[in-house]
């Protein structure tokens, strides 16, 4: 079955800190997996993709790396801020159709002053 | 530009009554999705429209839902008689396409809809 499990289900942090979010799936074929921020009460919003033959990539303060043997992928957080408070989702995309885009449950990353 | 929109933003509905939720896609984004998220769980795929082709309904739940995409832009998702177990966030997202499937998703803020 075509899955994406993401952990710690909860995270709470202080201000400045760093973390890392986990995702792991088994979705097949993989086409690509992308993290995305959602804060309360709007729609999710891309923070970076990442295709088989990545294996990291950046965006700002938010480094996302994939290991595509392991069918691992994890976002680090760098100096959090308060912003920063929000749920993370992965999201593993199939090949060959576009229909099939697996969501994670998400992570929920409180950042405390 | 303008981003995908919702309306309405939220929604208080009996049970066994009907309801339209309607997204507006970004402009010139071919595909759009509509998605179900329930509290602490993942989104939920629903329908899937692209073009002109078929949509993809492989989600809907049950016949009470449908949904339509008129002129390759609005759509309407249509529950009827609602019950409780449809209250839930229903997100809409629209994106380009390519066989590559590496377009954003673009999402809309969603309709909190609540059967009482």
């Amino acid at each position: 079955k075509n899955q994406v499990e993401q952990s710690p289900q909860s995270l709470i942090i202080l201000e400045g800190k760093n973390c890392t979010l986990q995702c792991n799936y088994t979705v097949s074929p993989f086409s690509n997996l992308r993290w995305y921020k959602q804060d309360t009460g709007r729609g999710p919003v891309s923070l970076t993709i990442m295709t088989f033959s990545e294996n990291t990539k950046s965006n700002g303060r938010y480094t996302a790396t994939l290991d595509a043997d392991t069918k691992q992928s994890s976002l680090h957080i760098t100096a959090s801020q308060l912003s920063d408070s929000a749920s993370y989702i992965c999201v593993v995309r199939q090949q060959s159709s576009a229909s099939k885009i697996i969501f994670g449950s998400g992570t929920r990353l409180s950042i405390r002053p | 530009g303008a981003g995908v929109s919702q309306s309405p933003s939220n929604k208080v509905t009996e049970k066994g009554k009907d309801v339209e939720l309607r997204c507006d896609p970004i402009s010139g984004h071919t595909a759009l999705y509509w998605y179900r998220q329930s509290l602490g769980q993942g989104l939920e795929f629903l329908i899937y429209f692209q073009g002109n082709s078929a949509p993809d309904k492989s989600g809907l739940p049950s016949d009470r839902f449908s949904a339509e995409r008129t002129g390759g832009s609005v759509s309407t998702l249509t529950i009827q008689r609602t019950q409780q177990e449809d209250s839930a966030v229903y997100l809409c997202a629209s994106s380009l396409e390519d066989r590559r499937l590496t377009y954003e998703q673009y999402f809309g803020p969603g309709t909190r809809l609540t059967v009482t």
